[in-house]
C-alpha cells in the first residue's frame, strides 16, 4: 500500500514540450505540496493545496501549473520546458494546515525529470 | 530564509556520534527533521516545536534553543543505517505548513 505516489517516476523529454506528472495520497490527508530538488540536493517547496485550494504559490515560472481535482490527487502540468527545470520533483501530503507545525509531511518517491 | 546546516558532511564508523546542527536567522516555531537516503524521498524523523513538545523517532534525539534559533540532531551509536543526507525545516508562525528547508548535511556511516 503505496502511501504518495506519483507517475511516471522518470521522465525524459525535450526542451520545448510540455508535460505532466501526477500524484495521489491515499492517507486520507488534506494537504499536498510540489517541490523541486536540484542537483545540489536543495528541496525547495513550489506549491500547497489544502482541500483543492491553492495555498502556497511560490515564486514558480507560469510555466508551471498545479492542479487538484480533488484532496486524494495533486498533478503538475509543466509547459514549454527548459533545460534549467531538470530535477527530481517530489510531492508530499501532509494530515491538514489546522497545527501545520505539529504535522509532518509524507514524501512520494519522486519523479526525475530531464530535459535534453 | 533558508535555515543553514552545518556540518555540510561527516564521516563515521559505526558507532560513533554525531551531531547536525541547524540555524535560522528568523524566530522558529518548529523544526522538521528528514532523511533522505540515496534516490528516495525524504522521511520524516522528528519536530520539535516551542515550548518544548517533540515528535518522532525513538532512537535519534535532538534539540531546539528557541533564543538561539537552533535545532541540533543527535545521532549516537551511528548505525550504517543511518547514512543519508539530513534536512531541517523550519516553519514560521502561520499555518500554511510552507516548510523551509536547509541545504542538507551528507553522513556516511562506514563499517
Amino acid at each position: 500500500d503505496t502511501a504518495v505516489s506519483q507517475t511516471p517516476k522518470y521522465l525524459v523529454t525535450q526542451m520545448g514540450n510540455d508535460k505532466s506528472i501526477k500524484c495521489e495520497q491515499n492517507l486520507g490527508h488534506d494537504t499536498m505540496y510540489w517541490y523541486k530538488q536540484d542537483s545540489k540536493k536543495f528541496l525547495k517547496i513550489m506549491f500547497s493545496y489544502n482541500n483543492k485550494e491553492l495555498i502556497i504559490n511560490e515564486t514558480v515560472p507560469n510555466r508551471f501549473s498545479p492542479k487538484s481535482p480533488d484532496k486524494a490527487h495533486l498533478n503538475l502540468h509543466i509547459n514549454s520546458l527548459e533545460l534549467g527545470d531538470s530535477a527530481v520533483y517530489f510531492c508530499a501530503s501532509s494530515p491538514g494546515l489546522a497545527g501545520a507545525q505539529n504535522r509532518e509531511q509524507y514524501f512520494g518517491p519522486g519523479t526525475r525529470l530531464t530535459v535534453t | 530564509q533558508q535555515p543553514v546546516q552545518s556540518p555540510q558532511a561527516v564521516i563515521l564508523r559505526e558507532g560513533e556520534d554525531a551531531v547536525i546542527n541547524c540555524s535560522s536567522s528568523k524566530a522558529l516555531y518548529s523544526v522538521h527533521w528528514y532523511r533522505q537516503k540515496h534516490g528516495e524521498a525524504p522521511v520524516f524523523l522528528m519536530i520539535l516545536l516551542k515550548g518544548g513538545e517533540q515528535k518522532g523517532h525513538e532512537k535519534i534525539s535532538a534539540s531546539f534553543n528557541e533564543k538561539k534559533q537552533q535545532s541540533s540532531l543527535y545521532l549516537t551509536a551511528s548505525q550504517l543505517s543511518y547514512s543519508g543526507t539530513y534536512f531541517c525545516g523550519t516553519l514560521g508562525s502561520g499555518n500554511t505548513g510552507k516548510l523551509i528547508f536547509g541545504q542538507g548535511t551528507t553522513l556516511q556511516v562506514k563499517p
